[in-house]
């Protein structure tokens, strides 16, 4: 199994443009998260889908950040437009929610850098 | 709002020098108490799950405890390869994760 995929690894950007991240996960996963790490705050939780579906987005900064997952092999994180405190490592990850409590599988994440 | 508190931050040993990294959690109906293990520029490896208090698990060198208020890593006769960021996390009643910052250990040869 490749594991969760993610791309790119690594991107820098100017502030006010549009930033994409992409994440594939495990086949077979039914759940999958986007969480943001820094240094400060360590890692949070932005968002996660349920069988595609978005379930909490309570974690979303800023309306400039969205995520969609249009099927259960893809799923996007957009932020538009960028700001320098947007700079962080962004993880996806996923699991397979059935009984108890699913380990999560995470992606080698994308450093992003906003100047 | 759940929270999750890791000490110390950071723990340098010596090889063989047995120690315990500490995870203070307050949660709503705690679901579950997760540990992984971060490596630099990759992304959290999963450890282990706990779920009521008095639990136990095992995996090599390490062994992870816990109780209603905190969770303990022990580390027994660590190695280099040890060396990592370990994040606690909990799932409380609102079906959300919350990490801790996390502490980086190193262990030296």
């Amino acid at each position: 199994d490749a594991g969760v995929i993610q791309s790119p690894r690594h991107e820098v950007t100017e502030m006010g443009q549009e930033v994409t991240l992409r994440c594939k996960p495990i086949s077979g996963h039914n759940s999958l998260f986007w969480y943001r790490q820094t240094m400060m705050r360590g890692l949070e939780l932005l968002i996660y889908f349920n069988n595609n579906v978005p379930i909490d987005d309570s974690g979303m900064p800023e309306d400039r950040f969205s995520a969609k997952m249009p099927n259960a092999s893809f799923s996007t994180l957009k932020i538009q437009p960028s700001e320098p405190r947007d700079s962080a490592v962004y993880f996806c990850a996923s699991s397979f929610q059935n009984t108890g409590l699913p380990m999560q599988f995470f992606g080698p994440g994308t450093r992003l850098t906003v100047l | 709002e759940d929270q999750v508190t890791q000490s110390p931050e950071a723990l340098r040993l010596q090889e063989g020098e047995s120690s315990s990294l500490n995870c203070s959690y307050t949660v709503s109906g705690l679901r579950g108490l997760f540990w992984y293990r971060q490596d630099p520029g990759k992304g959290p490896e999963f450890l282990f799950t706990l779920y009521s208090a008095g639990e136990e698990k095992e995996k090599e060198r390490l062994k992870a405890t816990l109780t209603k208020k905190e969770s303990f890593l022990h580390i027994t006769a660590p190695k280099p390869e040890d060396s990592a960021t370990y994040l606690c996390a909990v799932l409380g009643g609102y079906q959300k994760v919350t990490f801790g910052t996390g502490t980086k250990l190193q262990v030296i040869p």
